[in-house]
């Protein structure tokens, strides 16, 4: 099975500031790779598609990249909106989730 | 509008069984594959299974594999999973999302619903 590695599993930073989580495979997946934004109380929101395309509507502050083992998921400019658990999830084999990174306002 | 909603959940004995269902509309059912992913209690997201569009494949998360069914109808735009042999480390939020794609191998999930909690518990 593909184990899916993110880190850091928490951040605190200030609006503005710009927020990156990376996400690293236990094996090749390709650019097989989402990013999904998850607000308490509430389901997933598909973010991030085949590792860097955003998905419509989701704010070009948002951004992906990376390919085989490692991939990264930036935040440009933190908004309070923003406030989230971020998750990313691999598709090359069964599908497999990271652990998830909670972003919360310094 | 396009929309999931998932319903069945419910408070079940440990060894004892649930079928929880996913009602869709405001596209058409039957060219996307569907997925159920779930949640425990202050836990990350854990995808449990997906079908194809024609119910032609499926696939499960090793934790469920032989005790959960997916399956779908596509007259009635409706997804299901019957859970059997239910444990304790099934108590979730159940979330049914939709596909991007007709085969649940490839893509990603781009609408979800709100969930249906199941909670295993003697």
């Amino acid at each position: 099975d593909i184990q899916m590695t993110q880190s850091p599993s928490s951040l605190s930073a200030s609006v503005g500031d710009r927020v990156t989580i990376t996400c690293q495979a236990s094996q090749d997946i390709n650019n097989y790779l989402n990013w999904y934004q998850q607000k308490p109380g509430k389901a997933p929101k598909l973010l991030i598609y085949d590792a860097s395309n955003l998905e419509t509507g989701v704010p070009s502050r948002f951004s992906g990249s990376g390919s085989g083992t490692d991939f990264t998921f930036t935040i440009s400019s933190l908004q309070p909106e923003d406030i989230a658990t971020y998750y990313c999830q691999q598709y090359d084999n069964l599908l497999t989730f990271g652990g998830g990174t909670k972003v919360e306002i310094k | 509008e396009v929309q999931l909603v998932e319903s069945g959940g419910g408070l079940v004995q440990p060894g004892r069984s649930l079928r929880l269902s996913c009602a869709a509309s405001g596209f058409t059912f039957d060219d996307y594959a569907m997925h159920w992913v779930r949640q425990a209690p202050g836990k990350g997201l854990e995808w449990v299974s997906g079908i194809n569009w024609n119910s032609g494949s499926t696939g499960y998360a090793d934790s469920v594999k032989g005790r959960f069914t997916i399956s779908r109808d596509n007259a009635k735009n409706s997804l299901y999973l019957q859970m059997n042999s239910l444990r304790a480390e099934d108590t979730a939020l159940y979330y049914c999302a939709k596909a991007s794609r007709d085969f649940w191998t490839r893509g990603y999930m781009d609408v979800w619903g709100k969930g249906t909690t199941v909670t295993v518990s003697s």
